[in-house]
């Protein structure tokens, strides 16, 4: 099973809503990844963890905020968000944090912000 | 990570091979190939990945050029739903395993 999901498919949220991604995958990967994806841009890498912990913050604004409560599951906390904000949001995992491993990516939330 | 630059667009007939080049003339040593392709409104699907020697797997057959500069993809039968936009990125895999997404080519295959 290759398989990450993601959820919600869809979100749609106001600027003072408070709202979560989540992202799991069962596959004993050790490092997730969360990137952003505007419409017609290719995606750009947020935040990796590698072993629950944060390995890289890509200069992320702090109303986006990761959390990997264990080695499954990776959630986005998203709070006071602009309309700039609206993209697809892809979640990904590897074996590991370095190597070749390759990555696999979750179908995307696709976050509207009003 | 070296850049790579790749045609922005390209047509090919169902049925016929699809080859996707791509230029990274200032990758390094330590340096690897590795293509992508996402499917409309789907997640980046890995497709194949090389360093110097060239490689095939279930889905595509990687060539690259002796002196590293440029590879190609090919698709040997290529049908509709080959449709997508490919990505080459190199990367060093000593880094991390940070995938930097170039603008890619958008393949439309024909019927």
């Amino acid at each position: 099973d290759t398989e990450v999901t993601q959820t919600p498919k869809h979100l749609v949220m106001g600027m003072t809503n408070k709202k979560s991604l989540k992202c799991e995958q069962h596959m004993g990967h050790r490092a997730m990844y969360w990137y952003k994806q505007k419409a017609k841009k290719p995606p750009e890498l947020m935040f990796v963890y590698s072993y629950e912990k944060l390995s890289i913050n890509e200069s992320v604004p702090s109303r986006f905020s990761p959390e990997c409560p264990n080695s499954s599951l990776l959630n986005l906390h998203l709070h006071a968000l602009q309309p700039e904000d609206s993209a697809l949001y892809l979640c990904a995992s590897s074996q590991g944090w370095g190597g070749t491993d390759t990555q696999y990516f979750g179908p995307g939330t696709r976050l509207t912000v009003l | 990570d070296a850049k790579t630059t790749q045609p922005p667009s390209m047509d090919c007939a169902e049925g016929r091979a699809a080859n996707l080049p791509c230029n990274h003339s200032t990758i390094s040593g330590n340096e690897y190939v590795y293509w992508y392709r996402q499917i409309h409104s789907q997640g980046p699907q890995y497709i194949i990945h090389g360093l110097k020697n060239n490689e095939t797997n279930e889905m595509a057959s990687l060539i690259i050029t002796e002196d590293r500069k440029s590879s190609t993809l090919i698709l040997p039968h290529a049908t509709l739903r080959d449709t997508a936009v490919y990505y080459c990125i190199v990367r060093v895999v000593s880094a991390g395993n940070m995938l930097t997404f170039g603008g890619g080519t958008r393949l439309m295959v024909k019927p």
